[in-house]
Parts: C-alpha cells; structure tokens; sequence
C-alpha cells in the first residue's frame, strides 16, 4: 500500500481481555516501530524491529505487552489481561532503513479498556 | 539519555500572525531533530528534520526551524499562520545507534488559529 495501514482503527475491550493490533507497513520498510499515545502526551517508544529481528523491545511497559513480526512485513501488537491504563493511540511506524530518522507513521489503533 | 521539552501545550494565534513553537531538547551525542505535525485523527507526518547540514532547516507548507546548539534548541516558525495549520505539533529527537533510531518526542503543542 501507499502508506502505513492498521488495524483496528478503533478497538473497546474490557479489562482482563486480550487484544491484537496489526500494522501493515510500506512495503520494502525494513524498520517497524511502536509506539503508545496516551491521552495528550507525545508518542512514547515502545519497542522496533528490523526486519524480523526485534532489535530494542525497551518500552515494553510490562510482560503483558509482546510484539512480533515474524516475516519482516506485517507486525502484530498483543496485549494480554488489558487494563484501564492499556487505553491509548496505539502508532506503527516504518522506514526504509535504519539512521535516516524519518518515519512514516500509521493513523493509529485507539485502544479503550473499559 | 535523550529528552525533549516543548514550552506550551497550547499556543493560539490568529490567522497571518507569526508562529513560533519553542523545543529544546537533552542529548549526550549530536542529534538528529525532527518536527511532525498531527492532524485530527491522522497519523503523524514530518515537517522537516535537522540531520548535521545547515542549522536553518526549510519543510512543508511553509514552515522552518533553526538549530542552535548553544542553546539546544529547534524552535519552529511560519511567517504568516493560516486556518489549515491548526493541528497538534511534536518535536523529537533521535539518537542514532547501532539498533536504529528511537525517536523521543516532546509532549506536543496543539495550535488554534483564529480567524
């Protein structure tokens, strides 16, 4: 596609469910970022692949949170038991390759944990 | 450890005036700077980006930022404001490293324009 796509753009869980966030990037993007947009704050890092190989998953609040891109394209955001304090704009971003610094960023799943 | 600190959460100015949005951020190595501005339930698009060339940075739809190390800081303008530039606007800063770049972005300044 021409752009970063995710999916869903909206998600409601209730607590203590699981929940899965896709993010499709540019194709040929070889960086895949997340990143979590509370409520008026900036994006905060939460973890980035390269390719396949997830390179710095430091952001990861908690071990509730898991991350995988297992063919270097598609990425998937698992979030498990979710929680009132899950509830954020969940952002995917892609580059073509590493130390340019600019990314192309997805609109964001809007995740509320009810 | 990288920071980046946006002075106003809101700023309004009215249409044709000048906007400048201020950001200073903490680096232990030479940076690379980026602005992106957010549109309503849009994703983030990126203004312009300082990378180690010259220290007055030229983007999109008008807009600059100069680099000033003595002062850490890479504040934005655009002469003139106009109605399509209310939107929410971050600074960031990204320390590059073996594993690739890890933006960390300022907690953003959401801009009214008024007519």
């Amino acid at each position: 596609g021409a752009g970063v796509s995710q999916s869903p753009r909206y998600k409601v869980a209730k607590r203590g469910q699981d929940v899965a966030l896709r993010c499709d990037p540019i194709s040929g993007h070889v960086s895949l970022f997340w990143y979590q947009q509370a409520l008026g704050q900036g994006p905060e890092f939460l973890t980035y692949f390269q390719n396949e190989a997830q390179l710095d998953k430091s952001g990861l609040p908690s071990d509730r949170f898991f991350a995988e891109r297992p063919e270097g394209s598609v990425s998937t955001l698992k979030i498990q038991r979710t929680q009132q304090e899950d509830s954020a704009v969940y952002l995917c971003a892609s580059s073509l390759a590493q130390n340019t610094g600019e990314l192309f960023f997805g609109e964001g799943s809007r995740l509320t944990v009810l | 450890a990288q920071s980046v600190t946006q002075l106003g959460s809101h700023v309004s100015v009215s249409e044709g005036a000048l906007v400048l949005l201020r950001c200073n951020y903490s680096s232990s190595v030479p940076p690379y700077l980026f602005w992106y501005v957010q549109y309503p339930n849009q994703g983030l698009q990126l203004l312009l980006k300082y990378t180690s060339a010259a220290t007055l940075v030229k983007g999109i739809n008008g807009f600059e930022a100069e680099f000033k190390k003595s002062e850490t800081s890479f504040h934005l303008t655009k002469p003139s404001a106009h109605m399509s530039d209310a939107a929410e606007y971050f600074c960031a800063v990204s320390e590059i490293k073996a594993a690739g770049n890890k933006l960390t972005f300022g907690g953003g300044t959401r801009v009214l324009v008024k007519p």
